[in-house]
């Protein structure tokens, strides 16, 4: 099973700042990662596939790089609306795992 | 829009069966592209994939769940449902229904289908 280690688990960003999220994973997963927003009381949005495509719809703030096993999530520019818990899922080797996730606050 | 929204008894028993089911809008789970499944979230152990099916029956498992899990679809009813038995304090999770989906770009195995959409979750608590 692959483990997913995320960092950091809680950080707070200014509106403008741009923001980097860590995703390692134990074992190579190649590109096999996505990443996800998740805001109280709501569904979760995906956001990258396969680590660095921007899901259709998703502001172009957000995108995703690496391979193998160090990935990031990188919110250029961050606004208020994006103030949410973010969290990684391979899906390169069975079961799907995921990382322990992101808490952004914005000041 | 595709919308999933998940329904059952918020408070099992410890011993007992926990049951939830998913009910699908806007689109249909007799659909050869997707897989249904759930996943569950809790303070202890972070997010958790729990099972996941097709329309007609094939499924899977977390074998950390040993084979507690039961994951089936009704076509007739648009919805698929979760059953989790020999329930303990450690089930008890926020527990969300998912569609799951191959890649774009490459043919999938559908055990490592992930997931495009999610519902609110429900929070199940295990207690007597």
């Amino acid at each position: 099973e692959t483990t997913l280690t995320q960092s950091p688990a809680f950080m707070s960003a200014t509106p403008g700042d741009k923001v980097i999220i860590s995703c390692k994973a134990s074992q190579d997963i190649d590109d096999d990662l996505n990443w996800y927003q998740q805001k109280p009381g709501e569904a979760a949005i995906f956001i990258i596939q396969e680590a660095t495509t921007l899901v259709p719809g998703v502001p172009p703030r957000f995108s995703g790089s690496g391979s193998g096993t160090d990935f990031t999530l990188t919110i250029a520019d961050i606004e208020s609306d994006d103030a949410a818990y973010y969290f990684c899922l391979q899906h390169d080797n069975f079961p799907l795992t995921f990382g322990g996730g992101t808490n952004v606050e914005i000041k | 829009q595709l919308q999933l929204q998940e329904s059952g008894p918020g408070l099992v028993k410890p011993s007992e069966t926990l049951s939830l089911t998913c009910s699908v809008s806007g689109g249909s789970i007799r659909n050869n592209n997707y897989y249904w499944g759930w996943i569950r979230q809790s303070p202890g152990k972070g997010l958790e994939w729990v099972g996941s099916t097709f329309y007609s029956g094939s499924s899977f498992h977390n074998p950390s769940l040993k084979s507690r899990v039961t994951v089936s679809g009704d076509t007739s009813k648009n919805q698929f449902s979760l059953k989790l038995s020999s329930v303990t304090a450690a089930d008890t999770a926020v527990y969300y229904c998912v569609r799951l989906k191959g890649s774009d770009n490459y043919t999938k195995i559908p055990s490592l289908y992930y997931m495009d959409v999610w519902g609110k979750g429900t929070t199940v608590t295990v207690s007597s």
